[in-house]
């Protein structure tokens, strides 16, 4: 089977940096993106790793290792709007007809 | 920007009647998904179209029929909707394989 596993609930408080952990076990692998949820709201993308290493766009960093089939999404200076589910996803598939396949997501909640 | 939409944002049927959702993207683009999400159980794929008149079955395809007679517009059919398909259903469209996939705003569906 293929599976993304992921802690369902984090804590933080402002201003101090989270880690969201993804592990994954996949029939394929091409690649790990992370988005995120609102409540209420649709996912959004924030970031895609297709090789190891870190991948850094503003407060937010990705980090993904093929050999250890994992990879992780780092928030920095965090702010209550970051209050929200992310869910990691992997790429199954090189070719035209691939689709991301979804871990259950983490529930982070932002305190002041 | 890049827009997807969803025909309704919630809807109530009932079980036995034939259910049509519909999406709409706004960007060209190939690719368009339909998901169910369902508390604990992540984003799950319920099928999904690589061009017009062409589709794929997803994870989760028993119950439910797609179409796709128009590159931009891709319809989620519930041939006899019940209880246990009440979710919130989401739409998602890319331009090509290795691009971002961008959500619609979602319909909350209750079969009663």
């Amino acid at each position: 089977g293929q599976s993304l596993e992921q802690p369902s609930e984090v804590t933080a408080v402002e201003g101090a940096i989270v880690q969201i952990n993804c592990t994954y076990q996949t029939s394929g692998f091409y690649g790990l993106s992370w988005y995120q949820q609102h409540d209420g709201g649709a996912p959004t993308f924030l970031s895609y790793n297709a090789l190891d290493g870190l991948e850094e766009t503003g407060r937010f960093s990705s980090f993904l290792s093929r050999s250890d089939s994992y990879g992780y999404l780092l928030l920095q200076e965090l702010q209550m709007k970051d209050s929200a589910s992310y869910f990691c996803a992997v790429r199954d598939y090189g070719g035209a007809t691939n689709k991301l396949i979804f871990g259950t997501g983490t529930l982070l909640a932002v305190q002041p | 920007d890049v827009k997807v939409t969803q025909s309704s944002r919630y809807l109530v049927k009932r079980t036995g009647e034939k259910v049509f959702l519909e999406c709409v993207q706004d960007m060209d683009h190939e690719n368009m998904f339909w998901y169910r999400q369902d508390p604990g159980l992540g984003l799950r794929l319920i099928y999904f179209s690589y061009d017009v008149k062409m589709k794929e079955k997803g994870d989760i395809p028993e119950g439910y029929s797609v179409s796709r007679e128009k590159k931009e517009r891709f319809s989620l059919i519930l041939e006899s909707a019940s209880t246990n398909q009440t979710s919130m259903y989401l739409c998602a469209s890319r331009r090509g394989p290795k691009e971002t996939q961008y959500f619609g705003p979602g319909t909350r569906l209750l079969v009663l």
